[in-house]
């Protein structure tokens, strides 16, 4: 079965205001992780990607967490904006296998 | 360089015709996977490939379903005898390496319909 969950469904946040989705993760053995970004009718497009020898990693306007002790992803979007509303994924790797993706958080960008 | 190629973006079939969905990798990428996706929840692994291998098919059915990456061409998930409950929308994304985790990319989807 699929290792990955999100604590959240949905989430609102006000344009500007900074976001942070959430993912928990099961498989310890897990290795490599991704988020993903979902629009309407699209495909999954990647936002960013972090190793587990590794413990934060930014991008532009995106900073992803990781705490192996306690099995936990998080995304975080700084100033928000009208073209973040998406539905986003955490996904999970182990070795050179199947990506295995988690239910997905909604993010609703208030004007 | 063009990323992943799905087609059609739309199919609809009737109940007990055949579906099939193609999905063309990025250039230089060797791995595929599929990948089935219902309405309002996330992405359930199905098939993994490379050229004219199956490397986990753990997430297919083991009836009516069928994945092929061959040599030349595309890579095909084949429903035969579709069922009104394989309507859904089907993705696929390719990866150039597996080795240490590498992104993979995803093509727009095939939306099936079963009517």
């Amino acid at each position: 079965g699929e290792s990955v969950g999100l604590h959240l469904p949905t989430l609102s946040v006000q344009e500007g205001d900074n976001s942070i989705i959430n993912c928990a993760y099961s498989n310890s053995a897990s290795d490599y992780f991704i988020w993903y970004k979902q629009e309407s009718g699209k495909g999954p497009q990647f936002i960013i990607d972090i190793r587990s020898n590794m413990d934060k990693r930014q991008g532009q306007r995106v900073t992803v967490l990781l705490n192996k002790t306690v099995k936990h992803l998080s995304l975080q979007i700084a100033a928000t904006q009208p073209g973040d509303s998406a539905v986003y994924f955490c996904a999970e790797t182990q070795g050179a296998q199947k990506l295995v993706f988690g239910q997905g958080t909604r993010l609703t960008i208030n004007p | 360089n063009a990323g992943v190629m799905q087609n059609p973006r739309h199919l609809v079939r009737r109940r007990g015709q055949e579906a099939r969905l193609r999905c063309s990798p990025m250039k230089g990428h060797s791995h595929v996977y599929w990948y089935r996706q219902l309405p309002e929840e996330g992405l359930k692994f199905m098939v993994y490939l490379q050229k004219e291998n199956i490397i986990d098919e753990s997430g297919m059915p083991k009836e009516r379903f069928s994945a092929e990456f061959p040599k030349e061409g595309p890579s095909i998930l084949r429903i035969q005898q579709v069922v009104r409950g394989d309507s859904a929308a089907y993705f696929c994304a390719s990866s150039q390496n597996t080795r240490g985790g590498t992104e993979a990319f995803f093509g727009q989807g095939t939306r099936l319909t079963v009517v």
